[in-house]
């Protein structure tokens, strides 16, 4: 089946600066990307819709300015997390949408544990 | 806006219990509808998922109807095992996850 990476897997840095986190399909292109943050024994939380160059849509409440994602190319998706602070930290994840006969289908990145200090 | 409602748990039952998680929706029109499934310390997989109303979706003894009368695509599965203990998401294609439901199988 189609497979979405992350990387990387797990990012520790200080309060106060940037992460990159990157999410790539690496055997289909995927003309939409859809980033979550997921709390401990929580559920995803739906933070952006990106689409192949466009700005991402992004839902209430997530600072703009703050996540900043781009989708540069039908195969990757970045997430930067600026200026990240403690209650930045969390799992990230990404998910890739794959054109089918069907219809669509929606893959997962295995996430990001992002630990900012 | 579009939003799905899932029964929270966490759930515990034992070897070759009855499964039933319940799974609501709110939507303009008639959205597809996922059931998707995280093992202890792995990542999201999809379980099932149905298009249209109607459409059972299955997998791995797991099934679930979308009903449009009761907006709802409830999962059961008539007989769980210890190796089915994990969080089951219900997802909207708008990507939106219910809250998810953490299930424990206990031998």
């Amino acid at each position: 089946g189609a497979v979405v990476s992350q990387h990387p897997s797990r990012v520790i840095c200080k309060s106060g600066t940037s992460v990159k986190i990157e999410c790539r399909s690496l055997d289909f292109q995927a003309t939409t990307m859809f980033w979550y943050r997921q709390f401990p024994k929580q559920s995803l939380m739906l933070m952006a819709t990106s689409n192949e160059g466009s700005k991402a849509t992004y839902e209430q409440g997530v600072e703009k300015d703050k996540f900043l994602i781009n989708h540069a190319s039908l195969t990757l998706s970045t997430l930067t997390v600026t200026s990240a602070h403690p209650e930045d930290s969390s799992f990230y994840i990404c998910s890739a949408r794959a054109a089918t006969s069907g219809g669509y289908e929606q893959y997962f990145g295995p996430g990001t544990r992002l630990t900012v200090t | 806006g579009d939003s799905v409602t899932q029964m929270e748990g966490p759930v515990t039952l034992s070897e070759e219990a009855f499964l039933t998680i319940n799974c609501t929706y709110t939507a303009t029109g008639y959205p597809s509808l996922f059931w998707y499934v995280q093992y202890p310390g792995e990542g999201l997989q999809l379980l099932l998922k149905a298009t249209k109303a109607d459409d059972k979706g299955s997998n791995k003894g797991f099934e679930a109807t979308y009903r449009k009368e009761t907006t709802s695509f409830h999962l059961e599965k008539g007989s769980v095992q210890v190796s089915d203990s994990a969080v089951y998401f219900c997802l909207l294609d708008d990507m939106r996850f219910g809250a998810g439901t953490r299930l424990t199988v206990k031998p």
